[in-house]
């Protein structure tokens, strides 16, 4: 079965510490992978997309690893802001589907002053 | 550039009214347009998606349909709302097949009371 599975659901840092974020998903044959940040009543938006051949890969502030073995991926906020506050998406797709995507559920960050 | 647009933002509908909520793509042609939900505290689930005029493909069955009229408008309807239909609509495009970012629209809530 593809899934996707996010941890942990929620989470709550002080400004300026860093986080990660862990991603496991199930879905085969593998395409890439994407991180999306939601904010609260948005749409979500792209931070990163990798594709099998890529372990890691930033945007910024953030940075997204891929062990394609394993089946794993992570997405480090370094530095955190008040801005990050938000929901984070990992989304797969799979290679022989179109643009079929499996979303994981999200992890939910809050960052307090 | 491009850009996407879909409204109303927000809407409450009694059980039972019609809806009809809308999207347009603006700067590209001939995108494939996606219909997904967002139950509250869940993941994003595909509901329809279009590779090009008239072409609808469902992924779940449901109380929901939709249409495209026109090559960058993608319409999600129903004749009879539920109240399990209360969520957040996000209409979204991508260029193409898997290896393409998707890009999502601001959403919609939709209360069904």
């Amino acid at each position: 079965k593809n899934q996707v599975e996010q941890s942990p659901q929620s989470l709550i840092i002080l400004e300026g510490k860093n986080c990660t974020l862990q991603c496991n998903y199930t879905v085969s044959p593998f395409s890439n992978l994407r991180w999306y940040k939601q904010d609260t009543g948005r749409g979500p938006v792209s931070l990163t997309i990798m594709t099998f051949s890529e372990n890691t890969k930033s945007n910024g502030r953030y940075t997204a690893t891929l062990d394609a073995d394993t089946k794993q991926s992570s997405l480090h906020i370094t530095a955190s802001q008040l801005s990050d506050s938000a929901s984070y998406i990992c989304v797969v797709t799979r290679n022989n589907a179109g643009n079929m995507l499996t979303f994981g559920g999200g992890t939910r960050l809050m960052v307090k002053p | 550039s491009q850009t996407i647009h879909q409204w109303p933002a927000t809407l409450v509908q009694p059980v039972g009214s019609p809806l009809s909520l809308e999207c347009t793509v603006e700067g590209t042609s001939n995108p494939n347009l996606y219909w997904y939900r967002q139950a509250a505290g869940r993941g994003l689930q595909l509901l329809f998606y279009s590779v090009g005029i008239g072409q609808i493909s469902s992924e779940v069955p449901q109380n929901l349909s939709a249409s495209r009229p026109q090559d960058r408008q993608f319409i999600l309807s129903s004749k009879k709302l539920l109240l399990s239909d209360s969520g957040f609509y996000l209409c979204a495009w991508s260029w193409g097949l898997s290896g393409n970012t998707i890009y999502f629209g601001e959403g919609s809530w939709l209360t069904v009371v």
